[in-house]
């Protein structure tokens, strides 16, 4: 089954809590990205990754981080540093020819207890 | 820093009218891509834009871009209830690597 898969689906982050988002996909795609989406809002790019073991950060990336060890695996992680992480975070990925579509997983709802 | 402004932000419209959703940006960018989410859902892709004068159609929705007025509009034909959703535009930089997205137009078709 081809695709892009986020999970948890859900998840819920503690006071001074660091929590990690996972994104995997199997498109073979070379880029991989993470938005956020507050309600009511449009996409703000936290931080992207063109090719594996390099990544640059968007326009909101305080308080959060990223790896891309491997081509198929984009992990964000929210730190206690990010005040608001309350939001719903969407990985995109990319194809480095052709017409650039970015192609979003499901999402990760995150709330704060 | 690239701009990229929808109007209008909500709109709400009755079955069978016609409507358009306007997308303005700021710099220079040959690629322009609307997207529909559904409440709580992803985005899904709808169209891709690439060059100047393009128009795509798909049903009763179809998107042109105009280069030179940095503005693309998403033109809606005989609108039904199945349309309602939020439609974003969203520019893509010179690089090809990053995309900047509107606020998003969240329309609501009443019967």
């Amino acid at each position: 089954d081809g695709g892009i898969t986020q999970s948890p689906k859900y998840l819920f982050r503690k006071e001074g809590q660091n929590v990690t988002l996972s994104c995997e996909q199997n498109l073979n795609h070379d880029a991989m990205y993470w938005y956020r989406q507050d309600p009511g809002q449009g996409l703000r790019l936290i931080y992207y990754s063109q090719i594996v073991n390099d990544f640059q950060k968007g326009d909101i990336a305080e308080g959060y981080s990223v790896s891309r060890e491997k081509k198929e695996s984009f992990p964000l992680t929210v730190t206690s540093a990010q005040k608001n992480p309350t939001a719903f975070y969407l990985c995109a990925t990319k194809t480095s020819s052709g017409r650039n579509i970015q192609y979003f997983g499901a999402g990760t709802r995150l709330s704060v207890l | 820093e690239l701009k990229v402004e929808q109007n209008p932000l909500f709109l709400s419209m009755q079955e069978g009218k016609n409507y358009t959703i306007y997308c303005n940006y700021s710099t220079t960018s040959d690629r322009l891509y609307w997207y529909r989410q559904d409440p709580g859902k992803s985005l899904e892709s709808l169209f891709v834009l690439l060059s100047n004068g393009a128009v795509k159609q798909e049903g009763r929705l179809m998107a042109s871009l105009d280069t030179k007025a940095r503005l693309s509009t998403l033109h809606i034909t005989a609108a039904v209830h199945d349309l309602s959703a939020t439609y974003f535009c969203a520019v893509g930089e010179t690089s090809g690597s990053r995309l900047t997205f509107g606020e998003g137009t969240q329309l609501t078709v009443n019967p």
